[in-house]
């Protein structure tokens, strides 16, 4: 059974710092890795999303990374801002459904 | 990527009652899935629900308790049912397009 791990639970940090959330997951027999944002009470956006063969993806400030064989992802956010304040989750793919991690809550600092 | 509203956005029920949360998607998909997200949980899935077939439901998840209706390929019904203060959660559907999931706002329903 897939088992995703993300670390740290909370994180906080001012505003225009660069940081990196961790993602880790049992099972490398996966499809792909999805991370996903949730401000408070509401839904998930999806931020980034790696393919099984791919190494990283970028979208904007975003840096995701996967090592498929370690079982491992990270998410670089750089030059933090105050809007980058929410739950951020990632979610493994194996066989069409997503298993999910316990989220990173990140607070940026002003 | 796809759009998807759901209906209600919250609500408050009492304890014995059922709530049917409705999702739309703005294209044809094959694939819904509705989730669970309990009070500072991480999501878990409920079910996979495919167009013209039974849905098929996760460990833990009956379909008594939670029936499924996908009558098209934009638009499916998620039914919690006999609701008890446990059932207070944040519900989600979502599709996969491409092997890209997209979720809803998701329905935030208490029970009391």
């Amino acid at each position: 059974k897939q088992e995703v791990t993300q670390i740290p639970a909370a994180l906080s940090v001012p505003e225009g710092e660069n940081l990196v959330l961790n993602c880790s997951f049992t099972d490398s027999a996966i499809y792909n890795l999805q991370w996903f944002r949730q401000d408070p009470g509401k839904g998930l956006t999806s931020l980034l999303l790696i393919q099984s063969s791919q190494r990283e993806q970028t979208s904007g400030r975003l840096n995701a990374s996967l090592d498929k064989s370690s079982g491992r992802s990270t998410l670089y956010i750089a030059a933090s801002q105050p809007g980058d304040s929410a739950t951020y989750l990632c979610a493994v793919n194996g066989n069409e459904k997503l298993t999910f991690g316990t989220g990173t809550r990140l607070t940026i600092i002003p | 990527s796809a759009v998807i509203s759901q209906k209600p956005s919250r609500d408050i029920c009492q304890r014995g009652t059922s709530l049917t949360i409705q999702c739309q998607v703005d294209s044809q998909v094959t694939m819904m899935f509705w989730y669970r997200q309990q009070p500072g949980q991480s999501l878990t899935l409920i079910a996979t629900a495919n167009q013209g077939s039974e849905a098929t439901y996760e460990s833990g998840f009956v379909i008594d308790k939670f029936p499924i209706s996908r009558p098209n390929l934009t638009f499916s019904t998620l039914t919690v049912s006999n609701m008890s203060p446990e059932d207070s959660s944040i519900y989600l559907c979502s599709v996969g397009q491409l092997n890209e999931q997209f979720f809803g706002p998701g329905t935030r329903l208490t029970v009391l």
